[in-house]
């Protein structure tokens, strides 16, 4: 079966420190991989997306980045973190598949609290 | 484009339905319908496609009409372990009719289910 692990759950950092939250997939091959971000009480904002190996989309503009230096690995990244990237952030997997009508499957998450 | 879900909230007894909607501008290619507890992942409920369908999971049914653009979620005898937040996702339809790498989620609706 597949599983998704998603690393740290909770992080208390400085602001204009480096971020750096990992995320891998094991049972699939060729996943689609998602980081996805929920502030307090809000929705979930797509962050970026990726179909294979060093193959990224970003939704959004912002000072963070992702990479898949490995086909069942994604890490979000980010060289100085704002006050604003205070979250909590989701790694989600799903079949890769054209059109996308498969579910996501997400990992446990990981508490950001930028200080 | 973000779908918009509503209501924002709902408050019901034990044994009373909800329903809760999700609209969108653009043309859709699929639903998905996810639910999430506090401080939880989102947990996948089901997907609906193009082409009118609906779907049910025990007590926990969805419609989805292509033509308007909307879908639906219902739960009927509301139990309290249905308490959460709902977030329904939404994957455009290009104008090859494909259907994209992503989801949109819209702003959740918070279900409360009291004794």
């Amino acid at each position: 079966s597949q599983t998704i692990h998603q690393w740290p759950a909770t992080l208390v950092q400085p602001v204009g420190s480096p971020l750096s939250l990992e995320c891998t997939v094991e049972g699939t091959s060729n996943p689609n991989l998602y980081w996805y971000r929920q502030a307090a009480g809000r929705g979930l904002q797509l962050l970026f997306y990726s179909v294979g190996i060093g193959q990224i989309s970003s939704e959004v503009p912002q000072n963070l980045s992702a990479s898949r230096p490995q086909d069942r690995q994604f890490i979000l990244s980010s060289k100085k973190l704002l006050l604003s990237d205070s979250g909590f952030y989701l790694c989600a997997w799903s079949v890769h598949r054209v059109p996308f009508n498969s579910p996501l499957h997400f990992g446990n998450g990981t508490r950001l609290t930028v200080t | 484009q973000q779908p918009v879900q509503s209501p924002q909230a709902v408050i019901l007894r034990e044994g009373e339905d909800a329903v809760i909607n999700c609209s969108s501008s653009k043309a859709l290619y699929s639903v998905h319908w996810y639910r999430q507890k506090h401080g939880e992942a989102p947990v996948f409920l089901m997907i609906l496609l193009k082409g009118g369908e609906q779907k049910g999971h025990e007590k926990i049914s969805a419609s989805f009409n292509e033509k308007k653009q909307q879908s639906s979620l219902y739960l009927t005898a509301s139990q309290l372990s249905y308490s959460g937040t709902y977030f329904c996702g939404t994957e455009m339809t290009y104008n090859s009719g494909a259907g994209s790498y992503q989801l949109t989620f819209g702003k959740g609706t918070k279900l409360s289910v009291i004794p």
